[in-house]
């Protein structure tokens, strides 16, 4: 199945680091969405983007919607060890399917 | 305000078997969506559900079939299944709003399926 191309396949850093990571699309999309996924949890809605250019934050992570449509990158900063899990971007185009990312395993040392 | 539920949460089965997993959607929503998310990669749209009719399907064969409640919650059916099935099954709710541009879609913990 059709999966979006996700940037760095996984990290590792220091506690009190930035992270940053992106996704992009051979096409557009009306919805860029955020998740964060915990082992043997489902995933968890973190920021969701609608427009064009937005940039949206949530506490210490920002993402923005990529001004062509087919693009999107999130940020943390200062990172903290429970910000260790998988994240995954996600396109849609209409009201019905995510295509999702292939994830970014992020990994935080004290 | 209930979040999504699904059950079971692990279920073994053995090849050419039939499976039946359930899933209760967020308080609020009417719409289910459900997803394969085969290990180590990203979850798979396999359909979605609203007004109890399907609304939606990836690409995935006629023996993946699902069913929506009155009340929105929803069953994912796999007849004859295979060993490639094996994986986290999750589901999804949201709210559909007639003329809205967009549909957060909220999950649950998922249930994992081994076929033997």
């Amino acid at each position: 199945g059709q999966q979006l191309n996700q940037s760095p396949q996984s990290m590792f850093i220091q506690e009190g680091e930035d992270v940053s990571m992106n996704c992009t699309s051979s096409s557009i999309f009306n919805t860029w969405l955020w998740y964060k996924q915990d082992p043997g949890e489902g995933p968890v809605l973190l920021i969701a983007l609608y427009k064009a250019g937005e940039l949206t934050s949530n506490g210490r992570l920002t993402a923005q919607f990529g001004i062509t449509r087919k693009d999107s990158f999130l940020n943390i900063s200062a990172s903290i060890p429970s910000d260790v899990g998988i994240y995954f971007c996600a396109g849609q185009h209409s009201l019905d399917k995510l295509i999702f990312g292939t994830g970014t395993r992020l990994q935080v040392f004290p | 305000e209930t979040g999504v539920t699904q059950s079971p949460t692990h279920l073994i089965k053995t090849r050419g078997q039939q499976v039946t997993l359930r899933c209760s959607s967020q308080s609020g929503h009417n719409t289910v969506s459900w997803y394969q998310q085969a290990l180590g990669q990203g979850p798979q749209f396999i359909f979605q559900y609203y007004r109890e009719e399907e609304n939606g399907r990836g690409n995935f064969p006629p023996r993946f079939s699902g069913l929506q409640f009155p009340n929105y919650s929803s069953e994912l059916n796999v007849n004859a299944l295979e060993l490639d099935d094996s994986a986290l099954y999750l589901c999804a709710s949201s709210l559909a709003v007639a003329g809205g541009n967009n549909n957060e879609q909220f999950f649950g913990p998922g249930t994992r399926l081994t076929v033997l």
